[in-house]
């Protein structure tokens, strides 16, 4: 069965500093994975999303991820973090290949210190 | 903008009650889902209906159902309410069944629900 590893569920890194969120993946196709972002008191955004078509998918706000299948990783990535970008972050993988159903992470928490 | 509504921000039921849980999406999409949301464990899906009339469990359906009777519109049911069931509740709904590659799901604002 497909699933996803977040291996931090806090993080923590001062405003202007990069952002590294990690995600790992347990599948047995290539799968579809997303980021998707939910700030306090409001619903869960789409970040970014990856389906095979290039590796290093580029998001909003300045967040890109990449895919790779060596390391079933699917890390995310920001050069400089902004105090907006403090929020739950969610790895999502695809289940079956065609099929909608999708496995969300447990989530990891970023806190941006100004 | 795909916009998802759920009826409810805030909800406090008794144990016992029968709560229903509205979701109404705008933009035509043939998926919709259920999912709650509890501290260090992601979201969970509750049911998936693809259809108008169409549900599939999730991974945790038990004590929950639900019901699809028009294709913008997708309720959760608790057929008697338990404090284990406090939680946040999100709806999303995606474009189609159809496509091999996986859509989008468009969230709602979630309603967090107290049963006491």
């Amino acid at each position: 069965a497909q699933s996803v590893t977040q291996l931090d569920s806090h993080v923590s890194v001062s405003e202007g500093t990069p952002v590294l969120l990690r995600c790992n993946y347990s599948s047995s196709y290539s799968p579809s994975l997303f980021w998707y972002v939910q700030h306090p008191n409001k619903g869960l955004q789409l970040l970014l999303k990856y389906t095979s078509a290039a590796t290093l998918v580029k998001g909003i706000n300045g967040f890109e991820a990449e895919f790779k299948k060596s390391e079933t990783s699917f890390h995310l990535t920001k050069p400089s973090a902004h105090m907006s970008d403090a929020a739950e972050y969610f790895c999502v993988v695809s289940r079956e290949w065609g099929y909608q159903k999708v496995t969300f992470g447990t989530g990891t928490k970023l806190q941006v210190i100004p | 903008d795909v916009k998802v509504t759920q009826s409810s921000r805030y909800l406090v039921k008794r144990t016992g009650e029968k709560v229903f849980l509205e979701c109404v999406q705008d933009m035509d999409h043939e998926n919709m889902f259920w999912y709650r949301q509890d501290p260090g464990l992601g979201l969970r899906l509750i049911y998936f209906s693809y259809d108008v009339k169409m549900k599939e469990k999730g991974d945790i359906p038990e004590g929950y159902s639900v019901s699809r009777e028009k294709k913008e519109r997708f309720s959760l049911i608790l057929e008697s309410a338990s404090t284990n069931q406090t939680s946040m509740y999100l709806c999303a709904s995606s474009l189609s069944l159809r496509r091999a590659e996986l859509d989008e799901q468009f969230f709602g604002p979630g309603t967090r629900l107290t049963v006491l």
